[in-house]
């Protein structure tokens, strides 16, 4: 079965680094989706990309926060000056064309880790 | 997104069926019912969904009430791969698409050998 890739699987940053984390969905996805998890928590809605533009996002997604589809291939989350409380699992997803009968597809994570 | 409330934990023996159930008193008529899980250490993964009808696939089978105030996620035969958190969520299927899924607690599931 196709897969969402995501690299790195593990990122160590200084506090007020910026961080990319990058996704490569599946080939023939139209929506995408970036996720976290902070240890222990449930998983929480970041923001979903269609047609090149943020469709939603949650209050979570401030302005240290963005993303971008720079090839049609990848698709990357970043954070601008990361803080404490960003560490968390980082899940990437993307839905495929079709529509009532959509499965949400993530890959394994980036976890990342701010010290 | 209408709301489901599930256990926070159940468990089950090895070999032995599993049921989990989902409460969603407040769905509407046109929410599909979507489960999901998530093993450790992994990103969360599909299972089955459904709209009226029971469903079945190679994971596991789907019974929803009439009333669809309620759903089970029923796991045939469970296995020690079977642990993880299970997610259930209501999608409304004439929403936009790119309507995020929201994930609440879950069941967390221990398969005991």
């Amino acid at each position: 079965e196709p897969e969402v890739t995501q690299t790195p699987s593990h990122q160590v940053t200084q506090m007020g680094q910026e961080v990319i984390l990058r996704c490569v969905p599946i080939s023939n996805h139209l929506y995408f989706y970036w996720y976290r998890q902070i240890l222990g928590q449930k998983v929480e809605f970041l923001v979903s990309f269609y047609n090149n533009e943020i469709s939603e996002k949650s209050e979570i997604f401030d302005d240290q926060f963005s993303v971008e589809r720079p090839d049609g291939s990848n698709f990357t989350l970043k954070i601008r000056s990361t803080k404490l409380e960003d560490s968390a699992m980082y899940f990437c997803a993307s839905l495929p064309r079709t529509g009532k009968n959509e499965k949400l597809f993530f890959g394994s994570g980036t976890q990342l880790s701010v010290l | 997104d209408a709301k489901t409330t599930q256990p926070n934990s159940m468990e089950s023996n090895e070999e032995e069926p599993v049921h989990l159930p989902c409460n969603h008193s407040t769905i509407s008529g046109t929410d599909y019912i979507h489960w999901y899980r998530q093993l450790p250490s992994q990103g969360p993964e599909y299972v089955i969904h459904g709209l009226t009808s029971n469903v079945n696939n190679r994971m596991a089978s789907l019974a929803i009430a009439e009333d669809r105030k309620s759903s089970t996620l029923i796991l045939h035969r469970a296995t020690l791969r079977d642990a993880a958190v299970y997610y259930c969520i209501l999608r409304d299927f004439n929403h936009n698409y790119g309507q995020n899924f929201v994930f609440g607690p879950g069941t967390r599931l221990s398969v005991l050998p």
